[in-house]
């Protein structure tokens, strides 16, 4: 089975600063999918970034940019130019690359609570 | 777009009783899924369904029902709540296709007494 760790209960950050939240993962598969989620207090699960084991090159969405490194089994988010916006509980997720109901179901880690300090 | 639409937001039951947490789509999604989220845990999957008609168990299936009469709606039912199903529930909806994203909800707060 697949499990996902992320082994920062917390983390803090400066505004303006730059932050990196790790996560690991273990699998037996070679394609699948990985992505982080934002939760604010609000709720919400809110999709920040996604990368697909088969490419190679790292995915960027803006200020938020992932380190993936597929023989270390290792998916880090980094957060630059932090904004108290970003303070949120951050989830790190795997997911099968195949098509069909049961491979769809997410598998998450148990999440890293950023604050970002004013 | 209404995207992934759950009601209640918020529920307290007592021990016992029964529930239904609604789910409805209106982007003609063939996949829903059911999720709970406990303090220090990431989400688990309860129960699934690819399609009208269609469900199947999830990671922790045990004390919930699911049905899917139409595309649109995916209830989830306790039917004799315990304090252990005391949870944020989170319903998703997905385009079939592997590279298709997940939607969420926003949440179901629910607390057994």
């Amino acid at each position: 089975a697949q499990t996902v760790t992320q082994s920062q209960p917390e983390m803090s950050v400066q505004e303006a600063e730059t932050v990196t939240l790790s996560c690991t993962y273990d699998t037996s598969e070679s394609d699948y999918y990985l992505f982080w989620y934002k939760q604010p207090p609000s709720r919400q699960m809110i999709l920040v970034i996604r990368q697909e084991a088969y490419k190679q090159q790292n995915a960027t969405e803006n200020r938020f940019s992932v380190n993936f490194q597929k023989a270390a089994k290792s998916f880090s988010l980094k957060i630059s130019d932090s904004q108290l916006g970003d303070a949120a509980m951050y989830f790190c997720a795997y997911r099968r690359a195949l098509s069909g109901g049961s491979n769809y179901k997410l598998t998450f880690g148990k999440g890293t609570l950023l604050t970002v300090n004013p | 777009n209404a995207g992934v639409t759950q009601t209640p937001k918020f529920q307290v039951l007592k021990t016992g009783q029964s529930m239904t947490l609604q789910c409805a789509q209106d982007m003609n999604h063939e996949y829903m899924s059911w999720y709970r989220q406990d303090p220090g845990m990431g989400l688990r999957l309860i129960h699934y369904s690819v399609g009208a008609g269609i469900t199947d168990q999830g990671e922790v299936p045990n004390g919930y029902n699911v049905s899917r009469s139409t595309t649109e709606d995916f209830p989830l039912r306790l039917l004799s709540a315990a304090p252990s199903q005391t949870s944020v529930y989170f319903c998703a909806s997905k385009k079939g296709g592997s590279n298709q994203p997940q939607h969420f909800g926003d949440g179901t707060r629910l607390s057994i007494l």
